[in-house]
């Protein structure tokens, strides 16, 4: 399986501080996806990142891609409460992307 | 531009009776993929639609389930006989006409409950 798992299950911060969640997969990818999911809603696409690109940013997300080692991960600086929500890695050996279970992120004020 | 609509938000039905969940993509989007998601799991998928053609169904169970994106109208995802372990939220995600993998928009999901 070329399933996603995501590193920590869950996480809890305070608010300010950067949240760290890596995502590891089993074989080879054309790209990897991480998502955003609040309770009770849909995913929310974040970033996507090239199998030939090593570092990614967009506003406070900053996503790394290693492909030798099978592993990308998403650093949220400067954390807020609004951040509090589930976070997904996907990937995408062939055509159809596959979730992780996802971690679990809390942001105390 | 509306994004990926779904409905109903949320669904009840008891055992034995039949769920029909419905999505209409995003305006342009003429590739839809359906993904269920049990409490505090990922999202697992089921099937992936073009206009009038099933392109894969390796995640859809094999009996009750069965999925359909017509030339005109949205998709539907219906379970037949549904029991309880069809609980869950079901998801829709639609993406452009493109040759390779690209970005999925998400709708909001239908929660269906088997009582």
């Amino acid at each position: 399986s070329q399933q996603g798992e995501e590193d920590p299950q869950a996480l809890s911060i305070q608010e300010g501080e950067n949240a760290t969640m890596n995502c590891s997969y089993k074989t080879s990818i054309n790209n990897l996806q991480w998502y955003r999911q609040n309770s009770g809603r849909g995913l929310v696409h974040l970033i996507l990142i090239r199998s030939n690109e090593r570092e990614k940013h967009s506003g406070r997300l900053r996503v790394t891609l290693d492909t030798s080692k099978k592993s990308s991960s998403l650093l949220i600086t400067a954390s807020r409460a609004a951040d509090t929500a589930s976070y997904f890695c996907a990937t995408d050996g062939s055509y159809i992307p596959t979730f992780g279970r996802g971690t679990s992120l809390i942001v105390h004020p | 531009n509306a994004g990926v609509m779904q409905n109903p938000r949320h669904l009840v039905r008891r055992r034995g009776q039949e769920a029909r969940l419905r999505c209409s993509p995003m305006k342009g989007h003429s590739h839809v993929y359906w993904y269920r998601q049990l409490p505090e799991e990922g999202l697992k998928f089921m099937v992936y639609l073009q206009k009038e053609n099933i392109i894969d169904e390796s995640g859809m169970p094999k009996e009750r389930f069965s999925a359909e994106f017509p030339k005109e109208g949205p998709s539907i995802l219906r379970i037949q006989q549904v029991v309880r372990g069809d609980s869950a939220a079901y998801f829709c995600a639609s993406s452009p006409p493109q040759g390779s993998y690209n970005e999925q928009f998400f709708g909001p999901g239908t929660r269906l409950t088997v009582l």
